[in-house]
């Protein structure tokens, strides 16, 4: 069964700018997580789709967005990019929302440089 | 949510066991207690969770105090393919409602060989 997969694994952007990073869930899981991990902040909690529908937001600008799609495919968004906004974007993917027993898979992210 | 206090960095030498500390003392009755690791330049991966008795699976053994204000993973027998950040992470039983994690920063495991 393939893993969780990210695109792209690399990006650059420039100050100003919007990005958009997709998430590709392991097959038959419905619930997809996205987190923000940087040096200073460590891995932080952005949002959680579970049937299209955002389910959980942590505490972010609204400059940061996401949806689902049907196929369970998620993107996430991020306008206005600025420096502070350089990290690594993880994806996680999740059977449902059972919570406490369902275990989170996490894809390699997509390395976000913002110059 | 409640908190976890984690050392930051721990060292064990290869094949020997492994025991990695978390305290939690403000856990509440429902809460279970999970485990990942982060392996460098990858994703967090799920190790191991638990609710009250001990559990074991192929990877790491949990063992929870009787009073679940602490827990200790239990790696077996290190390699060097498990030096890693470990995250000891609460995750409230919501019924069902969400799967947020919270991470802390984890303790750095260092294996020698």
């Amino acid at each position: 069964k393939a893993g969780v997969t990210q695109t792209p694994r690399y990006l650059i952007k420039t100050r100003g700018q919007q990005v958009t990073l997709s998430c590709s869930p392991i097959s038959g899981h419905r619930s997809v997580s996205w987190y923000q991990q940087t040096p200073g902040q460590g891995l932080q909690f952005l949002f959680e789709y579970f049937s299209e529908t955002q389910r959980n937001k942590g505490n972010f600008p609204g400059r940061f967005s996401g949806r689902q799609f049907s196929n369970s495919r998620s993107e996430m968004n991020v306008s206005t990019l600025e420096l502070g906004d350089s990290a690594l974007y993880l994806c996680a993917s999740s059977l449902g929302l059972a919570g406490v027993n369902y275990e989170q898979y996490f894809g390699p992210g997509t390395r976000l440089t913002v110059t | 949510d409640a908190k976890t206090t984690q050392p930051n960095s721990m060292e064990s030498n290869e094949e020997e066991p492994v025991h990695l500390p978390c305290n939690h003392s403000t856990i509440s009755g429902t809460d279970y207690i999970h485990w990942y690791r982060q392996l460098p330049s990858q994703g967090p991966e799920y190790v191991i969770h638990g609710l009250t008795s001990n559990v074991n699976n192929r990877m790491a053994s949990l063992a929870i105090a009787e009073d679940r204000k602490s827990s200790t993973l239990i790696l077996h027998r290190a390699t060097l393919r498990d030096a890693a950040v470990y995250y000891c992470i609460l995750r409230a039983n919501y019924g069902g409602a969400t799967n947020k994690l919270i991470f802390g920063t984890g303790t750095l495991l260092a294996v020698q060989p």
